[in-house]
């Protein structure tokens, strides 16, 4: 069965520096979607992305963030300048279109920021 | 905005006993989706039930069912013959039927079964 898939599973960096994280969404899926979750806390929307473009961001996705889709498969998710408050699992998902319901998650990143 | 509320934050259970998950949201679209989703400790986000607000009927799958209470924005997740595998965080979330695609996700209910 066709799965997202991201890597790496985890990343420790230090604060200042920059890291992406990568994610290949299901290959028919047009939408795509970045969610964060903090140790403990809820699952918190961050970007959506249809057809190059972001769709719609969340507050936390400040000038900080970006997001591309450098070569038609892979979906990946920049921080410029990390912060400590940056620790967290970040989940990518897709979905097929924009009547589908159904967003199917990837496994997460880890993100260590020390 | 819409908001999604999950009161329980731990609940436990017998393993093969039923056991039910609460969860309110607020909105003021008449159409949009409900979901449960699971997260066990490997972290990965899996989807248990879906419910679309504009059908009456409650959604089942399997040993999962839903009641889904539109006019109390109400809808928990009840747990028949619960399974240890059943352990998990459980989320509830909200999606608008159409335009904006996010999850809006509830705290989370952590669900412990009991040998």
């Amino acid at each position: 069965e066709p799965e997202v898939t991201q890597t790496p599973s985890h990343q420790v960096t230090q604060m200042g520096q920059e890291v992406i994280l990568r994610c290949v969404p299901i290959s028919n899926h047009l939408y795509f979607y970045w969610y964060r979750q903090i140790l403990g806390q809820k699952v918190e929307f961050l970007v959506s992305f249809y057809n190059n473009e972001i769709s719609e961001k969340s507050e936390i996705f400040d000038d900080q963030f970006s997001v591309e889709r450098p070569d038609g498969s892979n979906f990946t998710l920049k921080i410029r300048s990390t912060k400590l408050e940056d620790s967290a699992m970040y989940f990518c998902a897709s979905s097929v279109g924009v009547l589908s319901y159904e967003q199917y998650f990837g496994p997460g990143t880890r993100l260590t920021v020390t | 905005a819409q908001t999604v509320t999950q009161s329980q934050p731990e609940m436990s259970v017998q393993e093969a006993e039923t056991v039910t998950l609460s969860c309110t949201y607020d909105t003021s679209e008449s159409d949009y989706y409900l979901f449960w989703y699971k997260q066990p400790p490997s972290r990965q986000m899996i989807l248990v039930i879906r419910q679309e607000a504009y059908k009456q009927q409650n959604a089942t799958e399997n040993r999962f069912s839903v009641n889904f209470q539109k006019a109390a924005k109400s809808f928990s997740l009840k747990i028949s013959d619960s399974q240890l595998g059943d352990a998990a965080m459980y989320f509830c979330a909200y999606r608008r039927f159409q335009g904006a695609q996010k999850l809006v996700f509830g705290q989370g209910t952590r669900l412990t079964i009991n040998p």
